[in-house]
């Protein structure tokens, strides 16, 4: 079945540690998100990639990285976690075309004791 | 700043018809996507508006005002299972999504 997969599905970790959020798609779609939601507030926008090799920031990148070495990965890197971290993370991807809307990934439950 | 505002939660009646309204407030305008998310689960695509008027999807309609940065969903016909929070988002200038934060829709027997 066509879509994105993320992983882990869920992760205690504890703050300092560095941690990679893997998500896979395999629908082709050049664009993908990655998004953290936390109660009470929207999705919000860590980093993001148009295309393959490129990456862009988005409204809460600090602390995050991401990597687009092919079309289907985008992993997420947590470089030392911290406890405001501590979210659920979504990736999502997109093809191209302004009518296009986002699918996303079952998501990361991510806690950072 | 950019502000998406959609009512916290809403309650409703099984079988009933529930408007769920968005104002937005973007630098530019591209689009306006309406999700669905359940409990737990990842959000899910409802429908997209581009231009003024109504876009009817089933049970599911939603309603686009530029002029006016508003934008509702109306749910008919109520079921159990349309118990969720229903998300709406807006594509900026820079062609990214701002969301809101989302309207938990109740429904009662």
């Amino acid at each position: 079945i066509a879509g994105i997969t993320q992983a882990p599905t869920s992760q205690i970790l504890a703050a300092g540690r560095r941690m990679t959020l893997r998500c896979t798609q395999d629908m082709r779609h050049n664009a993908m998100y990655w998004y953290r939601q936390d109660l009470g507030l929207g999705l919000r926008l860590i980093h993001y990639s148009n295309t393959a090799g490129t990456t862009g920031k988005g409204e809460v990148p600090d602390g995050y990285s991401v990597s687009r070495a092919n079309t289907d990965d985008f992993p997420l890197t947590l470089a030392s976690a911290v406890p405001s971290q501590t979210s659920v993370y979504f990736c999502a991807s997109s093809p191209t075309g302004d009518n296009q809307p986002q699918h996303f990934g079952d998501g990361t439950r991510l806690s950072i004791l | 700043g950019q502000n998406i505002d959609q009512p916290t939660e809403m309650t409703a009646t099984e079988g009933a018809i529930v408007q769920i309204n968005c104002t937005y407030q973007t630098s530019g305008f591209n689009g306006l996507f309406w999700y669905q998310q359940h409990a737990g689960e990842a959000p899910t695509f409802l429908s997209y508006n581009v231009l003024d008027g109504l876009e009817e999807k089933g049970r599911f309609s939603s309603f686009l005002s530029r002029s006016k940065g508003y934008s509702y969903l109306l749910l008919k016909e109520l079921q159990m299972k349309d118990s969720a929070s229903y998300l709406c988002a807006v594509r900026d200038s820079n062609y990214q999504l701002i969301w809101g934060a989302g309207t938990k829709l109740i429904i009662k027997p």
